[in-house]
């Protein structure tokens, strides 16, 4: 079993939807990045949380440290939002990034 | 300006080669990192340095050499280049190790052995 778990790993979506993306992992950790990556291919760090909530502009990202679950939610998905979104806990003992295999998300106008 | 710059950006070379992907942080960070993408897009650390030291070496063949001449700097080199090594490589970095700042990311070096 992997120590992160994303799902769903492909999601399709109107634009306009309300999306979710899930995140578990199994490890201690410090805290979990989410991040993005377009079909060219860079990566983007979106957050970085280690407690409760954050929001940045329609996307919000929520962590729960008991349930080690994480959620990065997008309001009013547009099809500039379709990317690769990749949940990163960062290991509380080694300090490095354990990656997720990626959510595959396609938004259609 | 770009934060993290990697170069080059595409590496075409045949089996058995050697070469360099070079990495820069105009940031002022102190830690920096080498990711690998493989073909199924999974992402593995390989390396990390803080202020020109190595502090994270995960599994990788000893083909893999990395090289910090400064902090700002962290090259990678590979020798004897192996089909397997087919990847795209990401250098990233972030203030310091532990850091509650995100990592930055270079927009990768896509290597392909022939």
């Amino acid at each position: 079993k992997n120590e992160v778990e994303q799902s769903p790993q492909n999601l399709t979506a109107q634009e306009g939807e309300f999306i979710t993306i899930n995140c578990s992992y199994s490890v201690g950790i410090s805290a979990l990045h989410w991040l993005q990556q377009h079909p060219g291919g860079g990566i983007v760090s979106l957050f970085m949380l280690s407690s409760g909530k954050k929001k940045h502009g329609r996307l919000i990202a929520t962590i729960n440290i008991q349930e080690k679950h994480s959620s990065l939610h997008i309001t009013a998905s547009h099809p500039r939002d379709s990317a690769v979104y990749i949940c990163a806990p960062r290991s509380y003992n080694t300090d490095k990034l354990i990656f997720g295999t990626g959510t595959r998300l396609q938004v259609f106008p | 300006d770009t934060a993290v710059s990697q170069t080059p950006k595409y590496l075409v070379t045949q089996m058995g080669n050697d070469k360099s992907i070079k990495c820069e942080q105009n940031l002022g960070h102190d830690t920096m990192y080498w990711y690998k993408q493989d073909s199924k897009k999974f992402l593995k650390i390989m390396f990390s340095y803080n202020n020109k030291e190595l502090i994270i070496n995960e599994t990788v063949p000893n083909r893999f050499s990395p090289k910090s001449p400064d902090k700002a700097h962290l090259n990678l080199h590979i020798n004897s280049l192996e089909l397997g090594d087919s990847a795209v490589y990401f250098c990233a970095s972030s203030p310091n190790m532990g850091s509650n700042q995100p990592q930055h990311f270079g927009d990768g070096t896509r290597l392909s052995i022939l």
